[in-house]
C-alpha cells in the first residue's frame, strides 16, 4: 500500500496568516491527489482533487500544488472558518490510502 | 440536493456482529461506486470497502477482509456494511461516501454524517 504521510501533524496560525500544509507519498502517484477538509464530529468535505482543481463552491484561497511524490495545500489568508483537520489522498492505487491528518488550531 | 445518511452503529461485544446502512437520496445511486471509509477516535481516515454501481465489483481493506460484507440495493439507493467478528480495533466513526471522477481524477466528494460504532464488552 501507499503510504501518505502529512506535515506537520499539527498547526497553530493567526487570522490572515497563510499556511502550507505538505503531503508526501511513499511513492509516485502522478496527479492523483485529493485534500479533504473535517470539522469535529463532522464529515470530510472535499477541498481540491486531482492535485489542484478546486471543487466546485470551495474557495479561491485554498489552492493546491506539487507532483509526483510531494503535495502541498495552501490557504492563502486564514478565515476562521478554516480552522480544522487537513486530510491528503492518494487515489492512483488501490487501496486509496489518506495522510494522518493536520489539525490546524488557532494561535 | 445529494444526500447520504448513515444508520446502524452502536456498541457491540467483541466477536459480535453490526449492520450499517447508508441511505442515498439526490442523485442516480446506480450509477455510483460507493465506499466505507472509518476513522478511529482521534485518528486518520481508513478506507474500508467498495462496491460499483452494479454491485459486481467490490474490494475490501485487508484489515476487514472475510469478516465485513458491503452490499447494495439500487431499488432502494441504500448502501450496507455487514461487520462480523467485531474487535476492538473495528472502534470508529464509518462513512458513507461517493466516489466520483472528475477528469479522470477519482475523490469522494459526498460524505454522509458517520455512524459510531464502539466494539468493547
Amino acid at each position: 500500500d501507499i503510504q501518505m504521510t502529512q506535515s506537520p501533524s499539527s498547526l497553530s496560525a493567526s487570522i490572515g496568516d497563510r499556511v502550507t500544509i505538505t503531503c508526501r507519498a511513499s511513492q509516485s502517484i502522478n496527479n492523483y491527489l485529493n485534500w479533504y477538509q473535517q470539522k469535529p464530529g463532522k464529515a470530510p468535505k472535499l477541498l481540491i482533487y486531482g492535485v489542484s482543481s478546486l471543487q466546485s463552491g470551495v474557495p479561491s484561497r485554498f489552492s493546491g500544488s506539487g507532483s509526483g511524490t510531494d503535495f502541498t495545500l495552501t490557504i492563502s489568508s486564514l478565515q476562521p472558518e478554516d480552522f480544522a483537520t487537513y486530510h491528503c489522498q492518494q487515489s492512483y492505487s488501490s487501496p486509496t490510502t489518506f495522510g494522518q491528518g493536520t489539525k490546524l488550531q488557532i494561535k | 440536493e445529494v444526500q447520504v445518511v448513515e444508520s446502524g452503529g452502536g456498541l457491540v461485544q467483541p466477536g459480535g456482529s453490526l449492520r450499517l446502512s447508508c441511505a442515498a437520496s439526490g442523485f442516480s445511486f446506480s450509477g455510483f461506486e460507493m465506499n466505507w471509509v472509518r476513522q478511529a477516535p482521534g485518528k486518520g481516515l481508513e478506507w474500508v470497502s467498495c462496491i460499483s454501481g452494479s454491485g459486481t465489483t467490490i474490494y475490501y481493506a485487508d484489515s476487514v477482509k472475510g469478516r465485513f460484507t458491503i452490499s447494495r440495493d439500487n431499488a432502494k439507493n441504500s448502501l450496507y456494511l455487514q461487520m462480523n467478528s467485531l474487535r476492538a480495533e473495528d472502534t470508529a466513526v464509518y462513512f458513507c461516501a461517493r466516489r466520483t471522477t472528475w477528469n479522470f481524477q477519482p475523490s469522494f466528494d459526498y460524505w454522509g454524517q458517520g455512524t459510531l460504532v464502539t466494539v468493547s464488552s
